[in-house]
């Protein structure tokens, strides 16, 4: 189906692993991005990209990595897991950027 | 950097009208974007507003004013399932390109 999928779509994981949330979109919409969202903090950007292989950091990036070499996936990686990492993360995609598309979100929950 | 300013919450009863202000602070400025979210859900895109004036899409219309670096979202003969929070957002034109900023929300309650 036509759209913009998360998987998964919960996570429990323990500090120090490696995590890897999904994002898949059937536009062919040059951009993505990556939000997280906590409470009384609205939407946080994490990373964002124009393009295949073009990527760049967001507001708060630090401990989280991504990469986009096909223009459909857009995976975010969170290293070594933290508490302060547990959220609600959202992928979204835009043909234009100013009109976003997003994802069901994932909620990550890091013991 | 960017700021945006936006109340934290409105009640209001079916049928009524709300106006959601958002004020923001940026080095540049490409256009203000509004999203709605229900409890649990994604944010779904409403409006966006590149150049001054008034925007109207059904019952909700979206308004900029660049030089008070002001906008806001008007909600009308509001109904139940308006209930959400709404958020305002911006991209910065001297920032790297795509790095958006949303407010924190204003969760409107519509009360029968």
């Amino acid at each position: 189906d036509a759209g913009i999928t998360q998987s998964p779509r919960y996570k429990i994981t323990e500090t120090g692993r490696q995590v890897t949330l999904m994002c898949h979109q059937t536009w062919s919409h040059s951009y993505m991005f990556w939000y997280r969202q906590d409470l009384g903090h609205g939407l946080r950007l994490i990373y964002y990209s124009a393009a295949a292989d073009i990527t760049d950091k967001g507001e708060v990036p630090d401990g989280y990595v991504v990469s986009r070499s096909k223009t459909e996936n857009f995976p975010l990686t969170l290293e070594s897991a933290t508490r302060s990492q547990t959220s609600v993360y959202f992928c979204a995609s835009s043909e234009s950027g100013d009109e976003q598309y997003f994802g069901p979100g994932t909620r990550l929950t890091v013991t | 950097g960017q700021s945006l300013e936006q109340p934290s919450e409105v009640t209001a009863v079916e049928g009524a009208i709300v106006q959601i202000n958002c004020t923001y602070q940026t080095s540049g400025f490409y256009g203000l974007s509004w999203y709605q979210q229900h409890d649990g859900g994604a944010p779904t895109f409403l409006s966006y507003n590149a150049l001054d004036g008034l925007e109207e899409t059904g019952r909700f219309s979206s308004f900029l004013s660049r030089s008070d670096s002001y906008g806001y979202l008007l909600l009308q003969e509001l109904q139940m399932k308006d209930s959400a929070s709404y958020f305002c957002a911006v991209r910065s034109s001297t920032d790297s390109w795509g790095k958006f900023q949303f407010g924190a929300g204003t969760q409107v309650v519509v009360t029968p």
